[in-house]
């Protein structure tokens, strides 16, 4: 398995702002890389894959970049409606997922 | 409309069997390979393994192998998660997904299945 990290562990930001969440692969996973937001008693929700591919429906203001070992997820103009817990996970290599960042809109 | 349902909860007791299931309609399930995620409750996402339908054919995370068994039936449109002796540990929320980002640009989930082992 690939270990993924994810950073930071909680992040507050108000509404109207932007936020940028951070995930590192242990070994380069190529463009391998999806983006899930999960709301508590919810499943996960695919938001990119491909490491930039919005999934179907997804808002604009919802971004991916990255390649090898360092992504990123922007979320810009946040909405209360984005409180979640976003994850990162791998398929290059089977899956693994990320510990999670819990995003907290003020 | 592509829908993945689970079967319902379950309590169980320590060293008891179970069996969950997950199953696809609205695609074509055996084009499609489904996985099972562990979320003990307030943690994380844990890969567990995969199926493909098609064949049968399975990987598992070395964390859970040996210690679960996933199954397809094709001919219902049926994956299942199985346990031959269930601990306390086990207690979460599993889910069943079908990753189809290249066909669908999306990523399918069942709704989950809360298992819950005490004596």
């Amino acid at each position: 398995e690939i270990p993924m990290t994810q950073s930071p562990a909680t992040l507050s930001v108000s509404p109207g702002e932007r936020a940028t969440l951070s995930c590192r692969a242990s070994q380069s996973v190529g463009t391998n890389l999806a983006w899930y937001q999960q709301k508590p008693g919810q499943a996960p929700s695919l938001l990119i894959y491909g490491a930039s591919t919005r999934a179907t429906g997804l808002p604009g203001r919802f971004s991916g970049s990255g390649s090898g070992t360092e992504f990123t997820l922007t979320i810009s103009s946040l909405q209360s409606e984005d409180s979640a817990v976003y994850y990162c996970q791998q398929y290059n290599n089977w899956y693994s997922f990320g510990q999670g960042t819990k995003l907290e809109i003020k | 409309e592509v829908h993945l349902v689970q079967s319902g909860a379950e309590v169980k007791e320590p060293g008891e069997s179970l069996r969950i299931s997950c199953k696809g309609s609205g695609y074509s399930f055996t084009n499609y390979w489904i996985r099972w995620v562990r979320q003990v409750p307030g943690k994380g996402l844990e890969w567990m393994g995969r199926i493909n339908p098609s064949d049968s054919s399975s990987d598992y995370s070395p964390s859970f192998r040996g210690h679960v068994t996933i199954s397809v039936d094709k001919s219902i449109n049926t994956a299942y998660l199985q346990w031959s002796s269930l601990e306390a540990s086990d207690t979460a929320m599993y889910y069943c997904s079908s990753p189809q980002f290249y066909g669908s640009a999306a990523d399918y989930w069942g709704q989950g299945t809360l298992v819950t082992v005490s004596s």
